[in-house]
């Protein structure tokens, strides 16, 4: 079956350290863009990427960082330049741009401890 | 700017109510305004609208929007527990990403 995969769905990072979430698809989309949730808000842009080796900020990059290496897969990395990490991320892909609507992953909780 | 506003936040009602969740949006180029329903993970589509006065339904849920007055409605007949969820409206942004409102929190109290 066709969709998207993010891993892991919990994750524990210390304060200073890195992490990286993944996000696969087998959709054969061509744009990924992954989102941050906080509780009683609504899904804030961090990146996106519209084709191999490319990608653009959104509204909230500092402290992130993506790469895009290939078609599938579109992994985000937590640095420790974010001051505020804690949060639900999702990855969401779309098989092309105007009306279209978003497949969207599980979802990445992440837990500073 | 664009952006989605969406209100209220958060409703509480009981089983068998009717509700009506509201979205109004500014986006440059308007293309589409999409509604989604958001569990515990990942978000689910209901319902795309893209042309003004037209509704879209879907059992006990439909949605219309207003191109004029640049906001669409969501409304649920009927409410079950089930439905309890955060609906998120959201529209293509000129820059091809999904701006989304903040999220109406419904909560149906058996």
């Amino acid at each position: 079956d066709g969709g998207i995969t993010q891993s892991p769905k919990y994750l524990f990072r210390k304060e200073g350290q890195n992490v990286t979430l993944s996000c696969e698809q087998n959709l054969n989309h061509d744009a990924m863009y992954w989102y941050r949730q906080d509780p009683g808000q609504g899904l804030r842009l961090i990146y996106y990427s519209q084709i191999v080796n490319d990608f653009q900020k959104g509204d909230i990059a500092e402290g992130y960082s993506v790469s895009r290496e290939k078609k599938e897969s579109f992994p985000l990395t937590v640095t420790s330049a974010q001051k505020n990490p804690t949060a639900f991320y999702l990855c969401a892909s779309r098989a092309g741009v105007g009306i279209y609507g978003y497949t969207f992953g599980s979802g990445t909780r992440l837990t500073v401890v | 700017e664009d952006k989605v506003v969406q209100s209220p936040l958060s409703l509480v009602v009981h089983e068998g109510d009717t509700v009506t969740l509201n979205c109004s949006y500014e986006v440059t180029n308007f293309r589409s305004l999409l509604w989604y329903k958001q569990e515990k993970k990942a978000p689910t589509f209901l319902f795309m609208l893209t042309s003004s006065g037209i509704e879209k339904k879907s059992g006990r849920l439909s949605s219309i929007l207003d191109k004029k007055e640049l906001f669409s409605i969501l409304n649920i007949t009927a409410t079950q527990t089930g439905d309890s969820a955060v609906y998120l409206c959201a529209a293509p942004s000129n820059n091809n990403d999904m701006r989304f409102g903040a999220g109406t929190r419904l909560t149906v109290k058996p």
